[in-house]
């Protein structure tokens, strides 16, 4: 079955305390993106990649890092995690980039920060 | 001004009535998807456009690039409907989202 995956699906941590969330996909994708969805807010963009070892940023990349070294996985990694880093965070993955190919979605990580 | 604008942002409606949800951009685009969050959470993409009308059951897209507006239709709606349904679009490379429209059809 094509699928996004992230694990965890939930995740309450303390400040300041480095964790990873992962992301894998199933479909040889090149498209690979993270976004955060807040109340008011919506859906942003953290960090996008075209390809294996090509990550840029997107809207909100402030306090994360990425790294795209298999085809298939995108680990969304936070150094130092803060209280406004609370959010349900998303990864995606399509086979075209610039948006112009289908989306898929993964089940999404709720994380709290403390 | 946001670059994308979304409406209505909330919607409740009796089931069989048809719905329209529109979307407004000021920039131009690669590509503008519908996408659907069902309460749980789970985001599902509904349509891919980049010109012209596209219908999927009872839900049919439109897009006027000239206008910079779509629109989502909704026939026939039905309580499995309710939903926030978002629109999204290619800028470069990097997505832009609406704030989404939180439909909730009555039975």
């Amino acid at each position: 079955e094509a699928q996004v995956t992230q694990n965890p699906r939930y995740l309450i941590t303390v400040t300041g305390k480095k964790l990873t969330v992962t992301c894998s996909q199933n479909m040889n994708h090149e498209y690979m993106s993270w976004y955060r969805q807040d109340p008011g807010l919506g859906l942003r963009q953290i960090y996008y990649s075209m390809n294996v070892e090509v990550t840029d940023k997107g809207d909100v990349p402030e306090g994360y890092k990425v790294s795209r070294k298999e085809k298939r996985n995108f680990p969304l990694i936070l150094e130092s995690p803060s209280p406004n880093q609370t959010s349900l965070y998303f990864c995606a993955s399509s086979p075209d980039w610039g948006f112009v190919g289908e989306q898929y979605f993964g089940p999404g990580t709720r994380l709290t920060v403390t | 001004k946001n670059e994308v604008e979304q409406s209505p942002q909330n919607l409740t409606a009796q089931e069989g009535e048809f719905i329209t949800i529109n979307c407004s951009y000021s920039v131009g685009i690669s590509a503008l998807h519908w996408l659907q969050q069902h309460p749980g959470g789970g985001i599902v993409s509904l349509f891919m456009l980049s010109s012209g009308k596209k219908k999927h059951g009872r839900l049919i897209a439109t897009i006027n690039i000239q206008e910079k507006h779509s629109s989502l239709h909704i026939t026939a709606s039905h309580p499995r409907d309710s939903a926030v349904y978002i629109c999204a679009m290619g800028r470069d490379d990097k997505i832009i989202f609406g704030k989404g429209t939180r439909l909730h059809i009555l039975p």
